[in-house]
Parts: C-alpha cells; structure tokens; sequence
C-alpha cells in the first residue's frame, strides 16, 4: 500500500466553474503523476512533479494547472472547468528515483463537468 | 506517433488459460509494464519486463520480445476474480509511460 489518497472522489460541477483536486501521500516519495483515463483511451499523463514546487507538464496538459507546495500534495486544478474534461483522474506516484520503478496508483476522483 | 495495441475485449472459461496480446511502437524502449484494473477502482501493478523472455508470478507470467515490438500477459486458472481490464504500458526514451486503452477480460463460469 503506497499510501497515496485522493480528494473528492466524486465531483459534479458546471462548466466555467474551478475545481481543484487532491492528492496526498503518507511517505515521501518525490515524484508524482496526474493522469486522465477516458473510454478507449490509454492513461493520459496531465502533469507531474519531482519534488516541491519542481512540476512538468505531460500530454495533455491544456486546460489544467497543478501545484507542490509539500512534499505529501499534490493539487490538480482546473480555471475554468469544460464538458471535455469530463473524466476520471488518477494520481500516481512512484516509489523510487529510477525511471523504472513503479507507479502506484490512488483510488481516482470522478469527475463530470455539465 | 507512438502507439500500444490491446484487443478491446476477451472471454475466458473459469479454470482456463488467457494470453492477453500488446503491440507497441514507440520512441525508445526502457521496459514494458502490466497492470489490471478492476471496475470503478485503480490500476495496480502486476509486472515489469525490461529483458525478453518470460517472467512468472504466481498464476501469471509475461512474455516480452523487444526485436518484436511484443508482449503477452499470460493469466493460468483464470478466477471470476480476475475479471478486470489488463493494462500494457510501455517506458519510452524520455522514460514517459506510454499507455495501451486496456483489454477487458470477461470470465464465465
């Protein structure tokens, strides 16, 4: 168990309106992942980090911001939220500083966007 | 472009063997990853390969032949609980996961 959390897990909101969500771990581990996961798609990495206040951003990072203020969150957010951004997000982290150790995920926040 | 190949969906008998195939072409390879989801919950990691040849787990192996751009998943005495989607995912040259859509494994008695 990686000790890896997410806040909320369900989120119903309007489109233009902001939302953030939350990622939070017990340990220490430095890197950390937001992914999408839609129908007929693979995960789609958003942004990650590798340490606090250190974040890059993945594939599809439009329309999304994220934030490392401390090493155990993580914040996702959206300005202004789209019915595109309709999805369920993963938060990942990985447990080591090789490139190859796994990524263990959180249990996933659903969020729809109408 | 980079790209991971899983069939949508396979049925398997309970008690019985499934190979669960992944294709992929990507920018450089620094190993193949597994993972099975169950509905409404998170990935969670089931193996990496890295070399070719076959790595067992338990009741499950994977397979990886890198001049072939392949993998399989190998699940032996399939159990209703193995019902899930299997996730093939592979470590490009920038050492970014680059994900397959998933193969749903449907079970019946």
């Amino acid at each position: 168990d990686a000790g890896i959390t997410q806040s909320p897990r369900h989120k119903v909101t309007e489109t233009g309106t902001p939302v953030t969500l939350r990622c939070h771990q017990t340990e220490n581990h430095r890197y950390m992942y937001w992914y999408r996961q839609d129908p007929g798609h693979g995960l789609r990495l958003i942004h990650y980090s590798y340490g606090v206040k250190d974040t890059d951003k993945g594939e599809v990072s439009d329309g999304y911001s994220v934030s490392r203020s401390k090493t155990e969150d993580f914040l996702l957010t959206l300005e202004s939220a789209t019915s595109s951004q309709t999805s369920v997000y993963f938060c990942a982290l990985r447990e080591g500083e090789q490139h190859t150790d796994t990524q263990y995920f959180g249990p996933g926040t659903r969020l729809t966007v109408l | 472009g980079q790209n991971i190949d899983q069939p949508t969906e396979m049925t398997a008998t309970e008690g019985a063997i499934v190979q669960i195939n992944c294709t992929y072409q990507t920018s450089g390879f620094n190993g193949l990853f597994w993972y099975q989801q169950h509905a409404g919950e998170a990935p969670t990691f089931l193996s990496y390969n890295v070399l070719d040849g076959l790595e067992e787990k338990g009741r499950f192996s994977s397979f990886l032949s890198r001049s072939k751009g392949y993998s399989y998943l190998l699940l032996k005495e399939l159990q209703m609980k193995d019902s899930a989607s299997y996730l093939c995912a592979v470590l490009d040259s920038n050492y970014q996961l680059i994900w397959g859509a998933g193969t749903k494994l449907i079970i019946k008695p």
